[in-house]
């Protein structure tokens, strides 16, 4: 049974760029969701895939976007970077029948 | 609004004490409630899981409870080692998405 994996591990962007992360989830997990943690802080979340679309959605403005593909990997786009989008952003999958979340690793990203 | 305290904030223990970190939240209609161990710069491991519907799960020298009734979830460490070291974060489960507290850093000393 493989985990949940992301890439990059750590990311360098400029102000105003554009960035996209990628997550591969759990063999056997349908659902994918996305989390952003701040220094200090607890995960919040951006917004979840089902079945290659968004159920869900935190507060977060839409230049936040996402994919999911029909083998359930992901990709989280986030448009216009601003110094505040420095954060580790996470990854997580689980399965609709309610067996709880697996995070990945994160990817790091630092906007300059 | 839903939130997720946990309490204390940071702690530091002599290697070989048992101890407590607890987690509360607002809203009783909870889905189920996860722990998880967060090293430095890394992802989340998770620990526990506890449905609605159970009161505890064990799984080694950890041991976590939920009281819906109250709000509360305890997690226990049983015979703490310098390798507990790091951030526990409890989440209770929303419809399709998890809500975290801010975190526990524990540091055990040798």
């Amino acid at each position: 049974e493989t985990g949940v994996t992301q890439s990059p591990t750590h990311l360098i962007k400029t102000r105003g760029q554009q960035v996209t992360l990628r997550c591969s989830s759990q063999s056997g997990h349908n659902t994918v969701s996305w989390y952003q943690q701040a220094l200090g802080q607890g995960p919040q979340f951006i917004f979840q895939y089902y079945r290659e679309e968004e159920n869900g959605r935190g507060n977060f403005p839409p230049r936040f976007s996402g994919l999911q593909f029909p083998n359930y990997s992901s990709e989280l786009n986030v448009n216009a970077l601003e110094l505040d989008d420095s954060a580790l952003y996470l990854c997580a999958s689980s399965w609709t029948g309610g067996s709880g979340y697996t995070f990945g690793s994160g990817t790091r990203l630092t906007v300059v | 609004k839903q939130e997720v305290t946990q309490i204390p904030a940071a702690l530091s223990v002599p290697e070989g004490e048992n101890l407590v970190l607890n987690c509360s939240f607002t809203d009783s209609a909870i889905y189920n409630l996860q722990w998880f161990r967060q090293d430095p710069g890394k992802g989340l491991t998770s620990l526990l899981l506890i449905q609605s519907s159970q009161r505890e799960q064990t799984s080694g020298r950890l041991n976590a409870s939920l009281d819906k009734s109250s709000g509360r979830s305890t997690l226990y460490i049983a015979a703490s080692q310098p390798g507990d070291s790091a951030t526990y974060l409890c989440a209770r489960g929303s419809q399709g998405n998890l809500i975290f507290g801010k975190g526990t850093k524990l540091s055990v000393k040798p």
